[in-house]
């Protein structure tokens, strides 16, 4: 599968826990993007990378959550002392900067946070 | 701040019909405009992408415009299908940015 994959798929934590998870991207896409999307609504930016440099961070994001994308590859995303209104779905996706249709975002599976 | 309301919120149309799904944005200065769909508790599928030198994309039964001087997307599905059934929503990104505003969606329904 060449596709945008997601570990794990489903996360549940206790409230004040650390969690991380894991995207890797479709392998010549430079760019990659964070999203969460709560029940009911549309996904909202988190972060975004082009290759390892993080160029822009949504200001709704608190300094509990950071992300890392090493080499250009795989990215993490880590959230430190969770809390209830951490549950969400996070959502990656990656792209090719370039003209053409290699602006075009794909979507990984996603991986469903549970704060208890 | 850049918002994006899709019309209607939900539509349920039995086979057959064609149908237009709406996107508009607060700030009409759109770069790029993706169309996708998500099916429950699934990714999203990207359907069609508008770029900045493009007005309208068409992929089989699927055809999307962006009108830049209004902000506005539409999505056109024609001979709908039991499996186009899903939430489609719209995303667009300005110009100076990276970062990509979705709207709420519009939950399709199409009945056999």
């Amino acid at each position: 599968d060449t596709g945008v994959s997601q570990d794990p798929r489903h996360k549940i934590t206790k409230r004040g826990q650390n969690v991380t998870f894991r995207c890797d991207p479709i392998s010549e896409h430079n760019r990659l993007y964070w999203y969460r999307q709560t029940l009911g609504q549309g996904p909202e930016f988190l972060t975004y990378f082009q290759n390892e440099a993080q160029l822009e961070k949504s200001r709704l994001l608190s300094d509990r959550f950071s992300a890392e994308r090493p080499k250009g590859s795989f990215s993490t995303l880590e959230i430190q002392r969770t809390e209830q209104g951490d549950s969400a779905m996070y959502l990656c996706a990656s792209s090719l900067a370039g003209g053409g249709l290699t602006n075009e975002q794909f979507f990984g599976p996603g991986t469903r946070l549970t704060v208890l | 701040k850049q918002e994006v309301t899709q019309i209607p919120a939900a539509l349920s149309v039995p086979e057959g019909e064609n149908l237009v799904l709406n996107c508009s944005f607060t700030d009409s200065a759109i770069y790029n405009l993706q169309w996708f769909r998500q099916d429950p508790g699934k990714g999203l599928t990207s359907l069609l992408l508008i770029q900045s030198s493009q007005r309208e994309q068409t992929s089989g039964r699927l055809n999307a415009s962006l009108d830049k001087s209004s902000g506005r997307s539409t999505l056109y599905i024609a001979a709908s299908q039991p499996g186009d059934s899903a939430t489609y929503l719209c995303a667009g990104r300005g110009s100076g940015t990276y970062k990509y505003i979705f709207g709420t969606g519009t939950r399709l329904k199409v009945l056999a």
